[in-house]
């Protein structure tokens, strides 16, 4: 079956624009999670949802970072205003539910450079 | 808070030869799952191993191992017969059981090289 995709692939945006990073999860898993991975780091956990709900936002850096997950599928990163330092990979990652014992499946990611 | 190290920034391997790459962690939980994840140039991480910490039996996955030491904090990855298709990047994982949080906490990776 399908596996976790996420567009743009890559992405390039100018200081101080908007942008929207959407990820689609396995069909039928209801946990959902976003991480940034900088140039040489491990990824670093953003926020997880259960279902349409944020369960822990508490890896959001500052209120630039958004996320939504509306119809409890699809999922959306915003980000504004955006700055140099926010360049990185974001992963999206989903699970059949909540619980360490389900595995996460991750996306390719979307590579964000800030010029 | 919780940490993961990975002191090895780089490994390399024989083809077919056995690594062993290092992982440390901190905690004050007593229940917890430790992960190894294996993340290729495509960017795609993928599970290789996983260790429930209230299990004191190691894990195994076909040629993959760990050695779980709890006292010690330390989780390593032991890759037998290693193939070319081992080489990437792999990352150490904790996640607590504990405070309703699923995350994943993430060491540094060791990249792997398999030299044929």
């Amino acid at each position: 079956g399908a596996g976790v995709s996420q567009t743009p692939s890559n992405k390039v945006t100018e200081k101080g624009k908007y942008v929207e990073l959407r990820c689609d999860p396995i069909s039928g898993h209801t946990a959902l999670y976003w991480y940034r991975q900088s140039l040489g780091q491990g990824p670093e956990f953003l926020i997880y949802f259960q279902g349409t709900g944020a369960a822990d936002d508490s890896g959001l850096p500052n209120d630039r970072f958004f996320a939504v997950r509306p119809e409890g599928s699809v999922s959306t990163l915003k980000i504004q205003r955006t700055e140099r330092g926010d360049s990185a990979v974001y992963l999206c990652a989903s699970s059949p539910q909540a619980g360490q014992f389900y595995e996460q499946y991750f996306g390719p990611g979307t590579r964000l450079t800030v010029t | 808070a919780q940490t993961v190290t990975q002191s090895q920034p780089e490994m390399s391997v024989q083809e077919a030869e056995t690594v062993t790459l290092s992982c440390t962690y901190d905690t004050s939980e007593s229940d917890y799952y430790l992960f190894w994840y294996k993340q290729p140039p495509s960017r795609q991480m993928i599970l290789v191993i996983r260790q429930e910490a209230y299990k004191q039996q190691n894990a195994t996955e076909n040629r993959f191992s760990v050695n779980f030491q709890k006292a010690a904090k330390s989780f390593s990855l032991k890759i037998s017969d290693s193939q070319l298709g081992d080489a990437a990047m792999y990352f150490c994982a904790y996640s607590p059981t504990q405070g309703g949080s699923e995350k994943l906490v993430f060491g540094k990776g060791t990249k792997l090289t398999v030299n044929p």
